[in-house]
């Protein structure tokens, strides 16, 4: 089964950029690779997703791996309301694989 | 535009009770998924709907169950309530059923079965 992988936590310096890596090494051909962040007491918030092309939006960057087996949200430059849990999320015909999440810390 | 609701936004219940969530997708969205998520196993996906019909399933027992309506507003029901329910119940909507479509988050229905 398809399946993300992302480390528990990460720290960032405010105004600094962040890498936020996730594994998804069992992806399938059609499977999107979404982004959603969730801040404490909220229901999660879309960030970004692709299918093979890095895409960049007003919120973040999606680099994704040429053998699409990983992915890095890159957020440009951090700001205390980043401060979330990001879930990086497999979905494809008839699934969605969330992952454990990483909660990203800011540091003012 | 108004955002998904869900009701009640806490609820209680006790063990072999049963319980119905609601949620009110934003208007125009034809799409509905329910979702919980626990400490301990994170976020799950339950259902997913689409114009009044179940398209996808998670891995849950039978006694969690769903429905939408003409309306695309969504209901869950969770029968014989376990305490292992207990759990946020979260809701989201979309335009259409789509992998590649943005899913809008409501705030989450907080159950505790005792």
């Amino acid at each position: 089964d398809a399946k993300t992988t992302q480390p528990n936590s990460m720290e960032s310096n405010e105004e600094e950029p962040v890498h936020l890596p996730c594994n998804h090494s069992t992806i399938s051909g059609t499977d999107y690779i979404h982004w959603y962040r969730q801040l404490p007491s909220q229901g999660p918030e879309y960030v970004i997703h692709g299918l093979t092309s890095n895409v960049n939006n007003r919120m973040a960057s999606l680099a994704i791996a040429e053998d699409r087996k990983s992915s890095t949200l890159i957020l440009h430059r951090a700001t205390l309301r980043d401060a979330a849990v990001y879930y990086c999320i497999l979905r494809g015909l008839g699934k969605l694989i969330f992952g454990q999440g990483t909660t990203l810390q800011v540091k003012p | 535009k108004a955002g998904v609701t869900q009701t009640p936004r806490y609820l209680i219940k006790t063990r072999g009770q049963q319980v119905t969530l609601s949620c009110s997708p934003i208007s125009g969205h034809r799409s509905v998924s329910w979702y919980q998520q626990t400490p301990g196993q994170g976020l799950q996906f339950l259902f997913e709907y689409f114009s009044e019909t179940q398209r996808n399933k998670g891995n849950f027992p039978g006694r969690f169950s769903g429905r939408q309506f003409s309306n695309s507003r969504s209901e869950m029901n969770v029968s014989t309530l376990e305490l292992g329910d207990s759990a946020l119940y979260l809701c989201a909507s979309s335009l259409e059923i789509a992998v590649y479509n943005e899913q809008f988050f409501g705030p989450g229905t907080r159950l505790t079965v005792l």
